[in-house]
């Protein structure tokens, strides 16, 4: 099945600079690729997903990249702010079964320091 | 528009009770999944559902049952508990599996002790 790591596990910037989140899958026959943002006691919710066509997209201060060839993509955060304080988690969308299944990296905790 | 609704949102139980946890939606969603979260370790699929009166093992299925009667509700049952599976349990639904946002819940907290 899809394995999916996810770097670094905890992140802190000063508000106002960028973050960047790394993951890594191993299915090469995954074509989506989200990322969820989950605030404290909350469940995760979808910011901003790419799929296996695209290489970049981008949705205000928030981009995804996508390298199919290395298997990898990222988070871009740009000009912090503490609202973004959160753990994001990125996920693959690989076949299980029959089925296909997002598989979640470990998440990264997000701190933005004012 | 309420979502997805878990309930309890906490529970405490002793190691060989059994509980159920009762996940709502309101979206008409086929598709329905039960996750568990633990520190370190992401969210990993217990089991699934596409669609009512169907469900399939994920990839941590172990000391877990789950029934899909109505298309709206997902119950995930545990027969006996143990101290290994407290965790926070979330339940999601979406309209498609090829690839397509999944709307969660608010998790629930289980302890067994």
């Amino acid at each position: 099945g899809e394995n999916v790591e996810q770097h670094p596990s905890t992140l802190s910037v000063q508000e106002g600079d960028s973050a960047v989140i790394k993951c890594t899958y191993s299915d090469s026959a995954s074509n989506y690729f989200p990322w969820y943002k989950q605030e404290l006691g909350k469940g995760p919710q979808l910011i901003i997903d790419i799929r296996s066509n695209v290489g970049e997209k981008k949705d205000q201060r928030i981009a995804v990249t996508l390298n199919k060839t290395a298997k990898h993509f990222s988070l871009h955060i740009t000009e912090t702010q503490p609202e973004d304080s959160a753990v994001y988690f990125c996920a693959a969308s690989g076949l299980s079964g029959s089925a296909r299944q997002l598989t979640f990296g470990s998440g990264t905790q997000l701190t933005v320091l004012p | 528009n309420a979502g997805v609704t878990q309930t309890p949102k906490f529970r405490v139980l002793k190691t060989g009770q059994s509980m159920t946890l009762l996940c709502a939606q309101d979206m008409n969603h086929e598709y329905m999944y039960w996750y568990r979260q633990d520190p370190g370790m992401g969210l990993r699929l217990i089991h699934y559902s596409v669609g009512e009166g169907t469900t399939a093992k994920g990839e941590v299925p172990d000391g877990y049952n789950v029934s899909r009667l109505k298309k709206q509700n997902f119950l995930l049952g545990l027969e006996s508990a143990a101290p290994s599976q407290t965790s926070v349990y979330f339940c999601a639904s979406s309209y498609t599996n090829q690839g397509g946002e999944l709307f969660f819940g608010e998790g629930s907290r289980l302890t067994v002790l």
